[in-house]
């Protein structure tokens, strides 16, 4: 598995709720800790949750991020339009001499 | 204020080497993991290992381990990234992130980018 499974679009209406999954193998989510980073268009990667489900000090805590077994799910609530931007899921991969792992990332639309 | 700043955009041939600088402010490099992460165009992240800059350690993905060297320059706050060989596939965005620790890889800190073009 050279990458986790994300879907590669997400969309959702303000205020509404939506999650994004992030489906990997024991050797990654299994195993370890999941991070999910929010993309701007034309921006760097920013940490949105770290260990499964810690949010760094100045993420809303309309972001939570969530783990069972080898799959875990960012769900972002009270949807804003500046939540529009690309998601990207993460994990430490112990296999092929231990390595990280990115999701395919995906795209939400706000509508 | 923290943050990383990176060297600028570069346009090499097939088979040479590209060497992108990113230096640290605010914060002192031997106290924190460097990673490298790459991505191309409408494409996901792709990790390409990462550096202790307390001690240089490294840690290199596999896909790149013959290509790549990551080094340290302490007293300037400034790691490097040299990839050689390159090929046309290389041509992406390079970013360097800064991990919390070696055990915890959490990228809470990113450069903002070095564009990278292999074209002959």
């Amino acid at each position: 598995q050279s990458m986790l499974t994300q879907p590669p679009s997400a969309s959702g209406t303000p205020g509404q709720r939506v999650t994004i999954s992030c489906s990997g193998s024991k050797s990654n989510i299994g195993s370890n800790y999941v991070y999910w980073y929010q993309q701007l268009p034309g921006a760097a990667p920013k940490l949105l949750i770290y260990k499964t489900n810690q949010r760094p000090s100045g993420v809303p805590d309309r972001f939570s991020g969530s783990k069972s077994g080898t799959s875990a799910s960012l769900a972002i609530s009270g949807l804003r339009s500046e939540d529009e931007a690309d998601y990207h899921c993460a994990a430490w991969d112990g296999s092929l001499g231990g390595r990280m792992l990115f999701g395919g990332g995906t795209n939400l639309t706000v509508l | 204020q923290v943050h990383l700043v990176q060297s600028g955009a570069e346009v090499k041939k097939p088979g040479t080497s590209v060497k992108i600088s990113c230096e640290a402010s605010g914060y002192s490099l031997a106290s924190y993991t460097m990673h490298w992460v790459r991505q191309a165009p409408g494409q996901s992240l792709e990790w390409m290992g990462w550096i202790s800059g307390g001690n240089s350690n490294t840690k290199y993905s596999q896909k790149f381990q013959d290509r790549v060297t990551f080094t340290s320059d302490t007293s300037a706050n400034v790691v490097y990234m040299e990839l050689s060989r390159l090929r046309s596939d290389d041509t992406t965005l390079y970013f360097c992130a800064r991990g919390f620790s070696s055990n915890d890889p959490r990228l809470d800190l990113w450069g903002q980018g070095t564009q990278v073009t292999v074209s002959s």
